[in-house]
């Protein structure tokens, strides 16, 4: 069984370009959290969706960062005209929503932004 | 919010000591989990534990959610066992389920 799949690894964009980054959950999952680390600092949430749904995205600054989860395929963040304060490593996670309720998330490796 | 403060913030250990990492909160919560952060980045799951006590291997985990801590603890640590310790809560807030996250304890384990 797969857990949560990120790629890229590592990611390294030119300031104004585009970022995409792609988050494939744990089969069975079907609710989406995207994360952002700083160096140093623990993980801030952005935003958390379900399958073609936005279920909460106040984490996420309101210009130039998007997301979304689509009825196929890979759950996406999107990042427009990049700067370096974007640099980051982002994570994203997955849980299920069973009978029981059990929220525990379980986490991909990480996309390293690197914004030059 | 909720606030989720580590202690301590940094831990230096000779293998084969025994460590207490502590996470304090400051309201309910639905949900705690414990993660090791790597030297490579990687987040890896230790402990789902909202309340009571769980024991993997040389790890242990305590949470009392009536008094708003939990406790991991680390038996006989290993080098390996370096990394960042993070404690994560889940606020008891209706439909959300975002995680907010402590600053973590670092920890090196010397040879």
């Amino acid at each position: 069984n797969a857990g949560v799949m990120q790629n890229p690894r590592h990611l390294v964009r030119r300031r104004g370009q585009e970022a995409r980054l792609r988050c494939s959950p744990m089969k069975g999952h079907s609710h989406v959290y995207w994360y952002r680390q700083l160096p140093e600092e623990g993980l801030k949430f952005m935003v958390y969706l379900q399958k073609e749904n936005i279920i909460d995205e106040s984490g996420m600054p309101k210009e130039r960062f998007s997301a979304e989860f689509p009825k196929e395929g890979p759950s996406i963040l999107r990042i427009q005209q990049v700067v370096r304060g974007d640099s980051a490593a982002y994570f994203c996670a997955s849980s299920q929503l069973g009978a029981g309720s059990n929220t525990e998330a379980f986490f991909g490796q990480g996309t390293r932004l690197t914004v030059v | 919010g909720i606030q989720v403060e580590q202690s301590p913030p940094d831990l230096i250990l000779q293998e084969g000591a025994n460590s207490t990492l502590r996470c304090n909160f400051s309201d309910s919560v639905n949900n705690l989990q414990w993660f090791h952060q790597n030297p490579w980045g990687q987040l890896i799951n230790l402990f789902y534990i909202p309340s009571g006590t769980k024991q993997n291997g040389r790890l242990s985990a305590t949470t009392v959610a009536t008094e708003r801590y939990s406790l991991l603890y680390i038996s006989s640590s290993q080098t390996t066992d370096s990394g960042v310790y993070f404690c994560a809560v889940e606020p008891f807030a209706g439909n959300n389920r975002k995680l907010i996250w402590g600053l973590g304890t670092s920890l090196a384990v010397n040879p």
